[in-house]
């Protein structure tokens, strides 16, 4: 069981707006930066988002993401069914000394 | 662009050592402020991070797995790699490696290797 929490899948029809949360705590979200990536079926996974809110080089502007307090949310515009996939936030945990990553979030596009 | 690839064995006996390999082409493993690092994904998709060895040949590994972990480089080779001692079956898992770039304590991965299965049974 993971110390970020996100949900197991979420669903929207293909154009549409998606968001997938990723909530933690203090001593992880609250006091450090959140990296998201993607992981297409069969892929390894691969970045989306980094410190937070910046996109690598080639990455869509259509992918942002967000963070406040203890939670950070990856938000997804105009869906594509190449965006079928599954999606991961990580952190580093200050507790524990380690970084960590969310259970996933599959995301299928109707 | 940077690319990595991983290469061992993808089947180990239980009680032994995984050791496995990460080849960097593209860019040099010296020289950057980067970490290179291991990490894991469980067939149940999690993902577990492993450790990492940075400038100067520094590591950091996870403290669940410290006692059993080493990761070292070969620079003349452009090579990281992954030494697991005495594995069982929940060490069954798909290994990447990738590269780690810290900031305000906090790393990102990119790019990531393809991976590769590693079984353990006997």
């Amino acid at each position: 069981q993971s110390v970020l929490a996100q949900p197991p899948s979420v669903s929207a029809a293909a154009g549409q707006k998606v968001t997938i949360s990723c909530s933690g705590s203090t001593s992880n979200i609250g006091n450090n930066l959140v990296s998201w990536y993607q992981q297409l079926p069969g892929t390894a996974p691969k970045l989306l988002i980094y410190e937070n809110n910046k996109r690598p080089s080639g990455i869509p502007d259509r992918f942002s993401g967000s963070k406040s307090g203890t939670s950070a949310t990856l938000t997804i515009t105009g869906l594509q069914t190449g965006d079928e996939a599954d999606y991961y936030c990580g952190t580093w945990e200050n507790s524990l000394s380690v970084d960590v990553f969310g259970g996933g979030t599959k995301l299928t596009v109707l | 662009q940077v690319q990595l690839q991983e290469s061992g064995p993808g089947l180990v006996k239980p009680s032994q050592t995984l050791s496995l390999t990460c080849t960097v082409s593209g860019g040099s493993i010296i020289g950057g402020d980067y970490y290179w690092s291991w990490i894991r994904q469980y067939p149940g998709k999690g993902l577990e991070w492993i450790g990492c060895i940075g400038r100067s040949g520094y590591t950091y590994y996870n403290p669940s797995l410290r006692s059993r972990i080493r990761v070292s480089e070969d620079t003349s080779k452009n090579q990281f790699s992954l030494r697991l001692t005495s594995v069982t079956a929940a060490d069954t898992a798909i290994y990447y490696c990738a590269r780690g770039r810290a900031v305000a304590g906090s790393m990102s991965f990119d790019p990531w290797g393809h991976g590769t299965l590693v079984t353990v049974s006997s």
